[in-house]
C-alpha cells in the first residue's frame, strides 16, 4: 500500500528557532494536510494544501504542495513552547476520502 | 469544522471482552472514518463507514473484529471485540469537511489488561 515518508523522526529546538519538516510519497496525492496532535488530544488540522506548488501560511506556519504531487513541506517559525507536539503529513487522493499519514514527528521546544 | 464526540473518552477493559465506541457528529456527513492510534504511532485507518450500507475495511481489519454500525447521518459506533492488550490503542472518528479535509474527535483511549 501507498505509504507516507516523514522526516525528521524528531526534533529538539530552541525556543525561537525555525523548524522545518517534511514528507515524500511514491504516489501522486491530489491533497496534502498537516496536522498536529497533542498529548490526549485527537489530530487538529493546521494546514490544507489542494494545487500542486501552492505555498499557504497559518500564522507563523507555511506549508507547500510539492510541484511534483508526491512531497510537502511544512515550516514553523519563532518557536514557542506551545510548539511542542506530533506533527503529522497526510495525503489524499480525492476530497472528502480518507486519509494516508505519515509516521510524525516529534517536536520539543526548550525555552 | 465539524464537532465530533466521541464516548468513551477512555476506559480500562479486561482480556475477551468487547467495548463499543460511540462518534457523534454536530452536521450531516455522508462518510466516516474510523481510524486507530496505537502507542507511539501514527494513525492507521480501519474502516470507511457510509450511512445505508455495509463498512470497507481496510487490509488487515476484519468486521468480526471491529463491527461499524452507522445508523444515521450523523452517528456511528466501532465494537473492538473480544480485546486482547494489541488493541490498546487509541481510537479515532474523523469526518470530511465541506473541502474534503478530515476533522477529528478527541479519540477514545483503550487500554486492555
Amino acid at each position: 500500500g501507498q505509504q507516507l515518508n516523514q522526516s525528521p523522526q524528531s526534533m529538539f529546538i530552541q525556543e525561537g528557532e525555525d523548524v522545518s519538516m517534511n514528507c515524500t510519497s511514491s504516489s501522486i496525492f491530489n491533497t496534502w494536510l498537516w496536522y498536529k496532535q497533542d498529548p490526549g488530544e485527537g489530530p487538529v488540522l493546521l494546514i490544507a494544501l489542494y494545487k500542486a506548488g501552492e505555498l499557504t501560511s497559518n500564522g507563523r506556519l507555511t506549508a507547500q504542495f510539492g510541484i511534483t504531487r508526491k512531497d510537502s513541506f511544512l515550516n514553523i517559525s519563532a518557536s514557542i513552547p506551545s510548539d511542542v507536539g506530533i506533527y503529522f503529513c497526510a495525503g489524499q487522493l480525492q476530497a472528502g476520502t480518507a486519509l494516508i499519514f505519515g509516521k510524525g514527528t516529534t517536536l520539543s521546544v526548550s525555552s | 469544522s465539524a464537532v465530533i464526540s466521541q464516548k468513551p473518552s477512555r476506559d480500562i477493559c479486561q482480556r475477551g471482552t468487547s467495548l463499543t465506541i460511540q462518534c457523534q457528529v454536530d452536521s450531516q456527513v455522508t462518510m466516516m472514518f474510523w481510524y486507530r492510534q496505537q502507542p507511539g504511532q501514527s494513525l492507521t485507518l480501519i474502516a470507511t463507514a457510509n450511512q445505508g450500507s455495509e463498512a470497507t475495511y481496510e487490509s488487515g481489519f476484519v468486521i468480526d473484529k471491529f463491527p461499524i454500525s452507522r445508523p444515521n447521518l450523523t452517528f456511528s459506533t466501532l465494537t473492538v471485540s473480544n480485546m486482547s492488550p494489541e488493541d490498546s490503542s487509541i481510537y479515532l472518528c474523523s469526518v470530511a469537511g465541506a473541502t474534503g479535509e478530515l476533522f477529528f474527535g478527541e479519540g477514545s483511549r483503550l487500554t486492555v489488561l
